[in-house]
């Protein structure tokens, strides 16, 4: 496609409930970041793909929080049992190598209530 | 301290001046640096990169790069009202793509 693809564009979870949160990169794109971002403040690092494989999940803030990629295109972050303070819009972004610009998709915005 | 630091603001300029964003960052083998635009409730947009030191020019936007510093900048010449937006610095350190936590920006018409 021409651009990153993310879907939902808006998501509203109980609290408990289970979301996932998918991601389509620009075609061809090796490099997959997440990214979450809270309001008023910069995106934060969750996770980073190259191809299928999952190079850095350090970001991730706990062990509900899962991304995978099994073919190197699509990526899908899901968390479990959402909690509130999971509230934020997910970024995704894509680019063809590590150390290239990358662009974001429109994110995920998730409320959890 | 932070990977990424920038001054949250806000910043603001009349229109048609200058105005001057800085970032500094951490890790001084980082090659490569990035400057975002984020409206409100949008994603970041890819506005410029710089990869070796001093200045790099690309119409209204000059990004400059010291890396003995470990500074980078960004000047918007003759600002206009739509270049008021959040404005984030992201540097790739190691396998990671730091990002700033933005500075917001306001031109005053």
């Amino acid at each position: 496609g021409a651009g990153v693809s993310q879907s939902p564009r808006y998501k509203v979870a109980k609290r408990g409930q289970d979301v996932a949160l998918r991601c389509d990169p620009i075609s061809g794109h090796v490099s997959l970041f997440w990214y979450q971002q809270a309001l008023g403040q910069g995106p934060e690092f969750l996770t980073y793909f190259q191809n299928e494989a999952q190079l850095d999940k350090s970001g991730l803030p706990s062990d509900r929080f899962f991304a995978e990629r099994p073919e190197g295109s699509v990526s899908t972050l899901k968390i479990q049992r959402t909690q509130q303070e999971d509230s934020a819009v997910y970024l995704c972004a894509s680019s063809l190598a590590s150390n290239y610009g990358y662009t974001f998709g429109s994110g995920t915005r998730l409320t959890v209530v | 301290q932070k990977e990424v630091e920038q001054n949250s603001g806000p910043l603001s300029v009349p229109e048609g001046a200058i105005a001057s964003l800085n970032c500094t960052y951490s890790d001084r083998g980082s090659q490569s640096f990035f400057w975002y635009r984020q409206y409100s409730g949008k994603s970041p947009e890819l506005i410029m990169s710089i990869y070796s030191n001093g200045d790099k020019e690309d119409g209204r936007f000059t990004a400059q790069l010291n890396k003995a510093s470990q500074y980078v900048s960004l000047l918007i010449r003759d600002s206009q009202p739509s270049d008021s937006a959040t404005y984030l610095c992201a540097v790739i350190m190691g396998n990671q793509f730091y990002f700033g936590t933005g500075t917001s920006l306001t031109v005053i018409p």
